[in-house]
């Protein structure tokens, strides 16, 4: 069974400051995704990573995905208030084409 | 391109009662599946429909069930309802699943009284 596990669970950072959200997961897979998701809103696709070192960078998030390591990572850079979210990852596997596995998401809390 | 509509928004319910939750996704995409949010269990995969087939399912009871028109439109039944059912309800659409990125509506609000 595919496992994904987001760390830290919650985060408050300071304005300004950098920090990365980790996404681990337990099976061989080159689909990942990460999502945020505003309180009582639905999930916004941030980006998808398709293989091996894949690199993607949006604004001051960047995501990238290690698939020997099973590892992906979501980096804040100058985080600001609007960066306040939770933000999953989510990981498809094999032929399970539209069927994700989320973590249980990052609570992210930016102070001025 | 309009959204993944989800419709209704919000439910109230009792126990014993039935639902019908209904998704229409993007114009053009054939792949709809379905989340549960919750928070004590986190997101989890209800089942996805392509092409009016179901073509993945998660690990929920019989009491869910779905379907998929040939508009690629989709519903999810829940009879039976239990508090435990009390829930955002996601749909998603991508255009084939696999590779292709998924979009998700608003959600629907289900309370279980």
């Amino acid at each position: 069974e595919l496992k994904v596990e987001q760390n830290p669970l919650f985060l408050s950072m300071q304005e300004g400051k950098n920090y990365t959200i980790y996404c681990n997961y337990s099976t061989t897979s080159d689909r990942l995704y990460w999502y945020r998701q505003d309180p009582g809103k639905s999930l916004e696709s941030l980006f998808v990573l398709l293989s091996n070192g894949a690199v993607k960078q949006e604004g001051r998030l960047m995501a990238s995905l290690d698939t020997k390591a099973r590892l992906s990572t979501l980096h804040i850079t100058a985080a600001v208030h609007d960066l306040s979210a939770t933000y999953f990852c989510a990981v498809d596997i094999g032929t399970n084409a539209g069927k994700s596995t989320f973590g249980d998401g990052t609570t992210l809390t930016v102070k001025p | 391109k309009a959204g993944v509509t989800q419709t209704p928004r919000y439910l109230i319910k009792t126990r014993g009662q039935q639902v019908t939750l209904s998704c229409s996704p993007i114009s053009g995409h054939r792949s709809v599946s379905w989340y549960q949010q919750t928070p004590g269990q986190g997101l989890q995969f209800l089942f996805e429909y392509f092409s009016e087939t179901q073509r993945n399912k998660g690990n929920f009871p019989g009491r869910f069930s779905g379907r998929q028109f040939s508009n690629s439109r989709s519903e999810m039944n829940v009879s039976t309802l239990e508090l435990g059912d009390s829930a955002l309800y996601l749909c998603a659409s991508s255009a084939s699943g696999g590779y292709n990125e998924q979009f998700f509506g608003p959600g629907t609000r289900l309370t279980v009284l």
